[in-house]
This record gives C-alpha cells, sequence and structure tokens, in this order.
C-alpha cells in the first residue's frame, strides 16, 4: 500500500459545480496536510494547507483533515473555468521530518464553460 | 523575474549523454530539492539540500548527482542519461523556519532521452 493514494481522475464537471477531492494515506505521523494546483506545464503551488485535523475554509475552497480516518477533502464551491488543473495532495511530519513531502500522484480536473 | 528558475527547459538528448539541468532561487532559502515527475507516479524526490554542505539523497537518487554551487544554486546531473530518465524534472526551495516546509517549485524541466 502506498503512504498517499489519491485518484488520478480525470474529472470533469460543469461551470458552477462543486467539486470534491479526495486523498488517504497510511502514515499516522503525518501532521502537515497540503493540496497542491499545478497548472498544465507549471510547476505546483501551494494551494492550502491544514496542520493535524480540522477544516480551513479560503474562499471558494475548504480543506478538510480527518485523522482519525486518515482521509483529507479538497472542496471547490462555485467552479469556474481557471480551476482547470492537477490537484495534488501532499503530507509531511512535523519536526525535523517536515522537509520530507510525500505527494499523491495527483487527480486533473476540467471545469467546462 | 520568477523567483525559481530552471534551465533549460526543454532538452532532449541521446541515451550515454551527459546532462546538467540547472535550478537558481531568489527567495533566500537554506533548502533546495529536486523532484521528477512522471505520469501515473507523481513527484518522486530525487536529493534534497538544507545548505551548501548538506546534501542528501531521495527516494531515487540512482543515475543521478547533484551540486550545490551556493545558497541560490542547486544543478542536478545525469551522468549516463538513459531513456527511462524522461521525465519532467522540478526543483524546489522552501525555509527551514517554517513549519509546513511550503516548497515553491520551478517552472519545470522537460526531459527526453532517446
Amino acid at each position: 500500500q502506498k503512504e498517499v493514494e489519491q485518484d488520478p481522475g480525470p474529472l470533469s464537471v460543469p461551470e458552477g459545480a462543486i467539486v470534491s477531492l479526495n486523498c488517504t494515506y497510511s502514515n499516522s505521523a503525518f501532521q502537515y496536510f497540503m493540496w497542491y494546483r499545478q497548472y498544465s506545464r507549471k510547476g505546483p503551488e501551494l494551494l492550502m494547507y491544514t496542520y493535524s485535523s480540522g477544516n480551513k475554509e479560503d474562499g471558494r475552497f475548504t480543506a478538510q483533515v480527518d485523522k482519525s480516518s486518515k482521509y483529507i477533502s479538497l472542496f471547490i464551491r462555485d467552479s469556474q473555468p481557471s480551476d482547470s488543473a492537477t490537484y495534488l495532495c501532499a503530507m509531511s511530519a512535523s519536526g525535523g521530518s517536515n522537509y520530507k513531502l510525500t505527494f499523491g500522484k495527483g487527480t486533473l480536473l476540467t471545469v467546462n464553460p | 523575474d520568477a523567483d525559481v528558475t530552471q534551465t533549460p527547459r526543454n532538452r532532449i538528448t541521446k541515451t550515454g549523454k551527459r546532462i546538467m539541468l540547472e535550478c537558481s532561487q531568489t527567495k533566500g532559502h537554506d533548502r533546495m530539492y529536486w523532484y521528477r515527475q512522471d505520469p501515473g507516479l507523481g513527484l518522486q524526490l530525487i536529493y534534497y539540500s538544507f545548505d551548501v554542505k548538506d546534501i542528501n539523497k531521495g527516494e531515487i537518487s540512482d543515475g543521478y548527482s547533484v551540486s550545490r554551487q551556493a545558497q541560490a544554486k542547486f544543478s542536478l546531473s545525469l551522468e549516463s542519461a538513459i531513456p527511462n530518465q524522461t521525465a519532467l524534472y522540478f526543483c524546489a526551495t522552501s525555509d527551514a523556519g517554517v513549519g509546513n516546509n511550503e516548497q515553491f517549485f520551478g517552472p519545470g524541466t522537460r526531459l527526453t532521452v532517446l
């Protein structure tokens, strides 16, 4: 079993839809949970991060972490064509091991106008 | 100007050739990383460096070497390129003082080994 599992999709939705992206993980030492967004022919950029369990909201984006289930989610409300990208979840332990990010494979999202 | 730059952006080379990919950053970060990205495999860490004198192997370092010429420069070399090293390569940086270790990525180098 890989440390981080992410459905690669692709996922295609109409503009305005609510999008749910998910990852599961097996390493209970993970404390930081991140979502990176990668546009075509670009490097990944950090979209949101959460420390330990809970929810975090930023505009149309909400990140959720359920450590008891080892499950994280990213919700996108009122999705826009500009949200079309690959979304990568990433996780790390805290302290001295925080340098090592473990990435999911990424989910390719297309939002159709 | 971009904070993390990579050269070249695209490279086609032949099996057995030596090739160097270069990364420069203006973010003032101590930590630098090299990743490769393959379809269906996600991002895999090749090497990482905490400062000029601290270089470490990542998950998939075989066939690669690195050089940290300065705080701002980190180069990746393929001593004798082989076709399964065809991939997208990313350099990244991070600030050691930030708990979540947010990594900032360059635009990538698309390498094809024939």
